[in-house]
């Protein structure tokens, strides 16, 4: 069963500082790595994708594959009471370029 | 104005009563889904489409059923046989083509909360 592992949380950062949310992933072929925001009650919007190892960076967040030890990571700079949110790690199996398998997500508050 | 639009918002379900969620998206996209999500979890898939007239199941198919008649409409039906069908289901498109890139990106409608009376 190939499985998306990430830490439920809360982690609570003050305003301003940098949150740091990490997933880990099975299938070592797996090549297209998403991260999505959920607010509660809400439904997932695309924040980040990531193909090459190394870091994309969009704004306030870098996006962080290491394909060898098989962990995507997502950092948020200057964290904004308005990034609590729920953060959804997805990744394409290496056997269906199709589907996602998603992490339960990591619950972020950002306190004022 | 393009998006996935999911309706209705909110369905209740009798027991032994099936429902259809409805799920229509005018982003040209090949690739559409269902997915089922319980409180505190992740996303499960139940079925996905491809293309036109052609579906496969996912991780939690039994219970549901889909069509996929039109390019732009894939709708979920709840069955009877579903035991246990509270959750916030949420459809998702993509634009399709096998291989990495932007084309395998999923974009989600605003959901349908099922409860059952």
């Amino acid at each position: 069963q190939k499985e998306v592992e990430q830490n439920s949380g809360p982690l609570s950062v003050p305003e301003g500082a940098i949150a740091s949310l990490n997933c880990t992933y099975s299938d070592r072929g797996s090549q297209s790595f998403f991260w999505y925001r959920q607010y509660s009650g809400k439904s997932p919007e695309l924040i980040m994708f990531i193909y090459s190892n190394g870091d994309k960076e969009d704004g306030r967040f870098t996006a962080q594959l290491n394909k060898a030890s098989q962990y995507v990571s997502l950092l948020i700079r200057d964290s904004q009471p308005s990034d609590s949110a729920t953060y959804l790690c997805a990744v394409n199996p290496v056997d269906s370029s199709y589907k996602l398998i998603f992490g339960s997500g990591t619950r972020l508050l950002v306190r004022p | 104005d393009g998006g996935i639009t999911q309706s209705p918002k909110y369905l209740f379900r009798k027991e032994g009563q099936n429902v259809t969620l409805s799920c229509e998206q005018n982003l040209n996209h090949d690739a559409m889904y269902w997915y089922r999500q319980d409180p505190g979890q992740g996303l499960r898939l139940i079925y996905y489409s491809q293309i036109v007239n052609d579906f496969q199941k996912g991780d939690i198919a039994e219970g549901y059923s889909v069509s996929r008649e039109k390019k732009e409409s894939f709708p979920l039906t709840v069955t009877s046989a579903q035991k246990n069908p509270t959750a916030f289901y949420l459809c998702a498109s993509a634009p399709g083509l096998a291989g990495p890139g932007p084309k395998n990106i999923q974009y989600f409608g605003a959901g349908t909360r099922l409860s059952v009376l």
